[in-house]
């Protein structure tokens, strides 16, 4: 299947802090990503969809000036994090869709497990 | 009403037996429904992905798909102890944009030897 990478794997920082999460599709384009965030013992949330040459489209209740997205490339999202603080702390995993058998199936990257202490 | 309901669970089997993880969908529209792996810790994973009524099978893996129903399921025969994990049933609802996925709660499943 599909590789989606993301940079880094864990992130340890302080509250007031910016943080920036990368996410790579490695052997394909994609022209959409996802960013979603997942607390302990809860499912997927979907933050944002980040678009390649336009401005990402945020979920009710997800604040933008807060979750910064940038989609840089045809393989390349970031998410950073702006002044963050202990509520902050999540799992932050990316998608990506590839096509396949005419369909568009979401690989997601391995996550990045960020603590605001 | 939750889009994607799934039993939290736990649910658990012993090893060699098969185990049944349901998930319920409101969207008569959605058209493409997955099944996900999440180890804890760890991303989801894709275990199967089906588009059509019927069954779709995969190795130890078959995804049951009923449209009229609004219902899919994942069967997994001779579940292994390495099969327990959290399994998250995944819709695309229709008229959402492109591969946007709805989630459900995700079931646990334990797998005993």
């Amino acid at each position: 299947g599909a590789v989606v990478s993301q940079h880094p794997s864990r992130v340890i920082c302080k509250s007031g802090t910016s943080v920036k999460i990368e996410c790579r599709s490695l052997d394909f384009q994609a022209t959409t990503m996802f960013w979603y965030r997942q607390f302990p013992k809860q499912s997927l949330m979907l933050m944002a969809t980040s678009n390649e040459g336009s401005k990402a489209t945020y979920e009710q209740g997800v604040e933008k000036d807060k979750f910064l997205i940038n989609h840089a490339s045809l393989t390349l999202s970031t998410l950073t994090v702006t002044s963050a603080h202990p509520e902050d702390s999540s799992f932050y995993i990316c998608s990506a869709p590839s096509r396949t058998e005419g369909t568009d199936t979401q690989y997601f990257g391995p996550g990045t497990r960020l603590t605001v202490l | 009403q939750k889009e994607v309901e799934q039993n939290s669970g736990p649910l658990s089997v012993p090893e060699g037996a098969i185990a049944s993880l349901n998930c319920t969908y409101s969207d008569r529209g959605s058209q493409s429904f997955f099944w996900y792996r999440q180890y804890s810790g760890k991303s989801p994973e894709l275990i199967m992905s089906i588009y059509s009524n019927g069954d779709k099978e995969d190795g130890r893996f078959t995804a049951q798909l009923n449209k009229a129903s609004q219902y899919v399921s994942l069967l997994i025969r001779d579940s292994q102890p390495s099969d327990s994990a959290t399994y998250l049933c995944a819709v695309i609802p229709g008229g959402t944009s492109y591969g946007k996925l709805t989630f459900g709660q995700g079931t646990i499943l334990t797998v005993h030897p």
